[in-house]
C-alpha cells in the first residue's frame, strides 16, 4: 500500500508556456502533500506544503504565482508551473502523508522537466 | 539551515562498512533517512523519533542523538545495491521535511 503516482514522469516544453504535474495517492487518502524540487547532484528542496482544501503553505523564496499548487481531493493535488523558463528545468517530486504528522512520507517517482 | 551530512561521498568494497551523518543546527523531533538512485524518487528506510533511539533494517540501522542534534546511519556489510545516495530528513516541531546535504554512496565488487 501507500503508493503515490506522479503524471507525466518526463516533459518537454518551450520557454512560456506552462506544465501541469499531477500528484496522486492511490490507495490512501493523503491529508498532506508537499512538492519538492531536485536540481542535479542536489538534495530535495520543499517548495510548498498542500493541504486539501486550503490554500498552500510556500516556503521562502518559492514564487506563488509561479507555482500554482491546488489540493482538489484528498488523493490529488497539482503543481502549476507558469511561463516556464529554462532555469525551472529540474526534477519535481510529491510525497503525501496520511496525516500532518512526524509519519514517513510516500514519495511518486517524480518528474523530470525540460525548458527549451 | 539544512543538515548537513558527512561524508560527501564514499566509495566501498562490497562487504565493507559504513558510517554517513547528519547533523542540524536546529533542535530536531524527527529523523528520516531515505536512499535514492540516480533518477528515481527516495525510497524510505526508517524513521527515527526519540533522543538515543536506534533502529535496524537488514543490515542497515540508525541512532537518533536528540541533544547533540544528529543522526547516524550504519551499513554493515554493504552489497551492491547500497549504492545511490542517502539522505536525513528532519523536522522540527512541524511536520515539514527539511533534507540534509545528501551521501553519495558507491559500493564496487
Amino acid at each position: 500500500g501507500a503508493v503515490v503516482s506522479q503524471h507525466p514522469s518526463r516533459v518537454i516544453c518551450k520557454s512560456g508556456t506552462s506544465v501541469k504535474i499531477e500528484c496522486r495517492s492511490l490507495d490512501f487518502q493523503a491529508t498532506t502533500m508537499f512538492w519538492y524540487r531536485q536540481f542535479p547532484k542536489q538534495s530535495l528542496m520543499l517548495m510548498a506544503t498542500s493541504n486539501e482544501g486550503s490554500k498552500a503553505t510556500y516556503e521562502q523564496g518559492v514564487e506563488k504565482d509561479k507555482f500554482l499548487i491546488n489540493h482538489a481531493s484528498l488523493t490529488l493535488s497539482t503543481l502549476t508551473v507558469t511561463s516556464a523558463h529554462p532555469e525551472d528545468s529540474s526534477f519535481y517530486i510529491c510525497s503525501a502523508s496520511h496525516t500532518s504528522s512526524y509519519n514517513e512520507q510516500f514519495f511518486g517517482p517524480g518528474t523530470r522537466l525540460t525548458v527549451l | 539551515q539544512q543538515p548537513v551530512q558527512s561524508p560527501q561521498a564514499v566509495i566501498l568494497r562490497e562487504g565493507e562498512d559504513a558510517v554517513i551523518n547528519c547533523s542540524s543546527s536546529k533542535a530536531l523531533y524527527s529523523v528520516h533517512w531515505y536512499r535514492q538512485k540516480h533518477g528515481e524518487a527516495p525510497v524510505f528506510l526508517m524513521i527515527l523519533l526519540k533522543g538515543g533511539e536506534q533502529k535496524g533494517h537488514e543490515k542497515i540501522s540508525a541512532s537518533f542523538n536528540e541533544k547533540k542534534q544528529q543522526s547516524s546511519l550504519y551499513l554493515t556489510a554493504s552489497q551492491l545495491s547500497y549504492s545511490g545516495t542517502y539522505f536525513c530528513g528532519t523536522t522540527s516541531g512541524t511536520y515539514k521535511y527539511i533534507f540534509g546535504t545528501g551521501t553519495r554512496l558507491k559500493v564496487l565488487a
